[in-house]
């Protein structure tokens, strides 16, 4: 089965940092997905994504975050001044129609 | 918003042993996924299954969409079943996202 990809699979920064989670989605689908689980917690929805532009979100993603499909193949979460509370796993998803949702194995982001 | 309860919210097993975990949602879906999260936190892809029964290997699962239920069934469990489970939903509001359950931690003991 064809599988969606993120790197780095742990990524440590210090508060303030900025920092890129990165994402290759399966490669005839269209539609890609954020999603956030803060350790214990449930996985929450962050934003979607279709034909270049942000076609959802939660009000988790704020003007902190942003998100880019800078070439043909990756998919990109930035957040610009990360806080000790962005510790989380961070998932990205794609989907080639909107129903099936294919995840990632998730980024391990820890703030210092 | 859709409501997405799991249960039970912890189950502990022996080796060998079959559980059914129960996800109750609050509206109706066009998308129902079923994930298993291992211990290194990775999201597993079980079941794409917004109605209908599967089957892949030990695991089935069956969703009755009119009563807004789905079953996931874990027959002869197996050590490496241990992780929490999660059901995910997507409605129908014209919205993408899915929502998540809490999650059902299962531990299989040797």
């Amino acid at each position: 089965e064809p599988e969606v990809t993120q790197t780095p699979s742990h990524q440590v920064t210090q508060m303030g940092q900025e920092v890129i989670l990165r994402c290759v989605p399966i490669s005839n689908h269209l539609y890609f997905y954020w999603y956030r689980q803060i350790l214990g917690q449930k996985v929450e929805f962050l934003v979607s994504f279709y034909n270049n532009e942000i076609s959802e979100k939660s009000e988790i993603f704020d003007d902190q975050f942003s998100v880019e499909r800078p070439d043909g193949s990756n998919f990109t979460l930035k957040i610009r001044s990360t806080k000790l509370e962005d510790s989380a796993m961070y998932f990205c998803a794609s989907s080639e129609t909107r129903d099936r949702k294919y995840f990632g194995p998730g980024t391990r982001l820890t703030v210092l | 918003g859709i409501q997405v309860e799991q249960s039970p919210p912890d189950l502990i097993l022996q080796e060998g042993a079959n559980s059914t975990l129960r996800c109750n949602f609050s509206d109706s879906v066009n998308n129902l996924q079923w994930f298993h999260q291992n211990p290194w936190g990775q999201l597993i892809n079980l079941f794409y299954i917004p109605s209908g029964t599967k089957q892949n290997g030990r695991l089935s699962a069956t969703t009755v969409a009119t009563e807004r239920y789905s079953l996931l069934y874990i027959s002869s469990s197996q050590t490496t079943d241990s992780g929490v489970y999660f059901c995910a939903v997507g409605g129908k509001g014209g919205s993408e996202k899915l929502v998540f359950g809490k999650g059902m931690k299962l531990t299989v003991n040797p």
